[in-house]
This record gives structure tokens, C-alpha cells and sequence, in this order.
């Protein structure tokens, strides 16, 4: 299993300023990955960041707009910058273990609730 | 890629009754599916998984049923209890090494004491 540690739990921010989450992972992994949940929807994968190299982002996610750092193999954050009101959601920091019967199982931190006014 | 529809998007059940979730998935390749509960506040947390050579799998109170030449599967909960009132995620990805999860769109359960 794997213990995650997600900071802000929850924010209010005002539109074009930015945030910055933090996750901590209770031992070292290779990737970490960075999701959005938006009210009521699915989980969509916005990055997927690996340490001593770039996050490699999904579709419709961009560096400028969602800046990710990875300095160590048990910590990662995310930054939503610029926010405006459609920024408002849960952003999931999760990694990945194998379950054993292939396939790999993810954890996820509690999440951070963002809310822009 | 990967598509994975699920049904209901809500749903309420008497306590003690039972609950069934059901997700279809695109990509015959996909062979590992696992069932994720997110309860309030929380992150999802996996409760049950199956892969594709398997079709079934039973872990107390709950199941999960696959039919891969149908591509679906299904998430059933017996005698219901109000802690399993969460959202309940499927999935469904490859195995081997880092493969991307693709979820389905939940499910929210609301058990009625």
C-alpha cells in the first residue's frame, strides 16, 4: 500500500491568482500522477510526473497552466495557475503499485478542493 | 484509447438489499479492472479487482462479475449497509508494467437505513 499526504486539503482563491499542492508519499516511486475531478464527474489524469525529468501531460492539460515539480522520489506538486472559476475542483495526487495479479493498483491522497471565485 | 462507460450514475437501495454497478469497456486489450469506493471528503480507495482471465471474484459481501467477450463488468454489493454509501468508480487498464487507468464516470450509492 502507499500512505499520500495531500496539501491544502482545501482552498478559496480569487480568479488569475495561483495554488500550489503538495504531495508526500511515505515511501519512494518512480511516477506520480496528478488528476482532476471535477463536481460530480470522473477522475481525468492530468500529468504524470517522474523524477529528474519533465511531467508528460495528457490532452488538453498544458505546462503553463498546470506546472508540476518532482525534486525527490517521495514528493511532488502541482500548481493551477492563473485560476478562474472553471479551475474550481477536486485535484488528486495518486502512484501505483503493482497489484500482483498484473495490472497496477493506484493510491490516492485525500485530495485538495479547490474552489475560484 | 480507452473508453469505459458506467450505470447507474445514482442509486438507492434499501438497507440490507443488494446494489449492482455495471461498466462496459472499448479496448478488448484491457485486461485488468478494478473497483474503487470514494467516500466523502476521501480519496478512492480500491475495494475489489479482477483480471481478464478470471470471471468472477468474491470478497464478502462484495463481487465482481466479467464477461470479456461482452466487454463488461459488473460491481455487485450484498445485504447493504449505510457505509457503503460512497461513489464507486470502475476502471480498466492493461497489465504489465505503468499502464494509464482509465475510469469510468461513477456511480453514487446511497443505502437507506
Amino acid at each position: 500500500s502507499a500512505v499520500i499526504s495531500q496539501k491544502p486539503s482545501r482552498d478559496i482563491c480569487q480568479r488569475g491568482t495561483s495554488l500550489t499542492i503538495q504531495c508526500q508519499v511515505d515511501s519512494q516511486v518512480t511516477m506520480m500522477f496528478w488528476y482532476r475531478q471535477q463536481p460530480g464527474q470522473s477522475l481525468t489524469l492530468i500529468a504524470t510526473a517522474n523524477q529528474g525529468s519533465e511531467a508528460t501531460y495528457e490532452s488538453g492539460f498544458v505546462i503553463d497552466k498546470f506546472p508540476i515539480s518532482r525534486p525527490n522520489l517521495t514528493f511532488s506538486t502541482l500548481t493551477v495557475s492563473n485560476m478562474s472559476p472553471e479551475d474550481s475542483s477536486i485535484y488528486l495526487c495518486s502512484v501505483d503499485r503493482p497489484s500482483g495479479k498484473g495490472g497496477n493498483i493506484q493510491y490516492f491522497g485525500a485530495g485538495t478542493r479547490l474552489s475560484v471565485l | 484509447g480507452e473508453n469505459v462507460e458506467q450505470h447507474p450514475s445514482t442509486l438507492s437501495v434499501q438497507e440490507g438489499d443488494s446494489a449492482v454497478i455495471k461498466c462496459t469497456y472499448s479496448d478488448s486489450a484491457s485486461n485488468y479492472f478494478p473497483w474503487y469506493k470514494q467516500e466523502l471528503g476521501k480519496g478512492p480507495q480500491l475495494i475489489i479487482d479482477i483480471r481478464s482471465n478470471v470471471g468472477e471474484k468474491k470478497d464478502q459481501r462484495i463481487a465482481v462479475t466479467l464477461n470479456k467477450t461482452a466487454k463488461h463488468f459488473s460491481l455487485h454489493i450484498t445485504e447493504t449497509q449505510p457505509e457503503d454509501s460512497a461513489v464507486y468508480f470502475c476502471a480498466a487498464s492493461k497489465a504489465g508494467g505503468y499502464q494509464k487507468v482509465t475510469f469510468g464516470t461513477g456511480t453514487k450509492l446511497q443505502v437507506i437505513p
